[in-house]
């Protein structure tokens, strides 16, 4: 399984956007970047995906690097609602199963 | 179109008894995943099946632990004479398919043994 690098915290002022990064240098050639969340006392949450292109949806956007190295989660609004981990995990090629790593603890300061 | 659903979404057991969780896909998927989350601890996985098949249960215990997911009916996650260590958050997630698809998890249930 490709192995993913993620800060493990972020800190973000509320209604301000954030950017959560991840490094997935060794993610193979068929493998999407999924990025997931887990709240407190919850299940993960899907929250975007995509291959090669950037991606945008009603929850956040998520912006690949050229070389599909890396890439960016961005939260254009951040609000208390959207604290929690934050996962991002290479996913529907090779690998056939989502595998959780330590993600980022996102904390949001009102 | 309702989610994942899983339960009971709490289950005390006394150590040596059996437990049994089940999950229900949401609709349309056939892919099935159980995880695993320890007190203060990361998602584990442990099985990936598709309908009466095992896909993957690289991350199963050897023993104690068995997964299905029948033609008909939920998965069912079996634990068999739970130990204390077996206290945790299990999820269960679904999918359409294993290719350029999202995930979409339970609420998990959480066992605990007494």
């Amino acid at each position: 399984d490709a192995k993913t690098t993620q800060p493990n915290s972020m800190e973000s002022n509320e209604e301000e956007p954030v950017h959560l990064p991840c490094n997935h240098s060794t993610i193979s050639g068929t493998d999407y970047i999924h990025w997931y969340r887990q709240l407190p006392s919850q299940g993960p949450e899907y929250v975007i995906h995509g291959l090669t292109s950037n991606v945008n949806n009603r929850m956040a956007s998520l912006a690949i690097a050229e070389d599909r190295k890396s890439s960016t989660l961005i939260l254009h609004r951040a609000t208390l609602r959207d604290a929690a981990v934050y996962y991002c995990i290479p996913f529907g090629g090779s690998a056939r199963q989502l595998t959780f790593g330590s993600g980022t603890q996102l904390t949001v300061l009102p | 179109n309702a989610g994942v659903m899983q339960n009971p979404r709490h289950l005390v057991r006394r150590r040596g008894q059996e437990a049994r969780l089940r999950c229900s896909p949401m609709k349309g998927h056939s892919h099935v995943y159980w995880y695993r989350q320890l007190p203060e601890e990361g998602l584990k996985f442990m099985v990936y099946l598709q309908k009466e098949n095992i896909i993957d249960e690289s991350g199963m215990p050897k023993e104690r632990f068995s997964a299905e997911f029948p033609k008909e009916g939920p998965s069912i996650l079996r634990i068999q004479q739970v130990v204390r260590g077996d206290s945790a958050a299990y999820f269960c997630a679904s999918s359409r398919d294993s290719k350029n698809t999202e995930a979409f998890f339970g609420q998990g249930t959480r066992l605990t043994v007494v």
